[in-house]
């Protein structure tokens, strides 16, 4: 099946960018998504791409999408404290019967330290 | 709006015990997911029901059923709960309407442990 996946851990300065990084093997992906999960949270949509971008900046989020090498990745400018969470790549995959499902990675723990 | 609710937000249960995580959403949404959520493994999807009176099996049904009671409420059942299943579930839905770019709307999540 298809499958997500991301790095465990990220570690930045205040002020810095942070870059998450995400790859996947659904050759055939129409969505992919990044959504941020605060401590003791559920998790909130943060931006997603369509399979037929590159880029899409929203504001200070930057997603890059590689489709050849199947790479997808976040890149967070001037992180703050309020950045801190799991950050979550997801892949979205039609289902038969109708809906459709997103298939996660592990998630990327950022910590922003002062 | 309150979006998608679960309830319990915490349970402990005793090994073989029984309980029925409920979910309910107010969005009008045709479809909804049951997800665990365990360290190091991300979000894995349990059950689902796309439309009302539709549900599937997604990667770990093993332990667990669920109802679609109606369009708003899907609800989660362990029977006999296990260790295994100490995690954080979470509950989703989604709308199919166009234009619909494909994201899931989450609730809360109910944290559960099994002793």
């Amino acid at each position: 099946g298809e499958d997500v996946e991301q790095s465990l851990f990220l570690s930045v300065r205040e002020g810095d960018s942070s870059v998450i990084n995400c790859t996947y093997t659904d050759s055939s992906s129409t969505y992919l998504y990044w959504y941020k999960q605060e401590p003791g949270a559920g998790l909130q949509l943060l931006t997603y791409i369509f399979s037929n971008m590159d880029m899409k900046q929203d504001q200070r989020l930057t997603v890059l999408l590689n489709k050849k090498d199947k790479h997808l990745s976040l890149r967070i400018a001037d992180t703050q404290t309020g950045d801190s969470a799991i950050y979550f790549c997801a892949d979205f995959e039609r289902l038969t019967g109708g809906g459709n499902k997103l298939t996660f990675g592990t998630g990327t723990q950022l910590k922003v330290e002062l | 709006n309150a979006g998608v609710t679960q309830t319990p937000k915490f349970q402990v249960l005793k090994t073989g015990q029984s309980m029925t995580l409920q979910c309910a959403q107010d969005m009008n949404h045709n479809s909804m997911y049951w997800y665990r959520q365990d360290p190091g493994m991300g979000l894995r999807l349990i059950y689902y029901s796309a439309s009302e009176g539709t549900t599937d099996k997604g990667e770990v049904p093993n332990g667990y059923n669920v109802s679609r009671l109606n369009k708003r409420e899907f609800s989660l059942r362990l029977e006999s709960a296990a260790p295994s299943q100490t995690s954080v579930y979470f509950c989703a839905s989604s709308t199919r309407r166009v234009g619909y770019t494909g994201e899931l709307f989450f609730g809360e999540g109910s944290r559960l442990t099994v002793l």
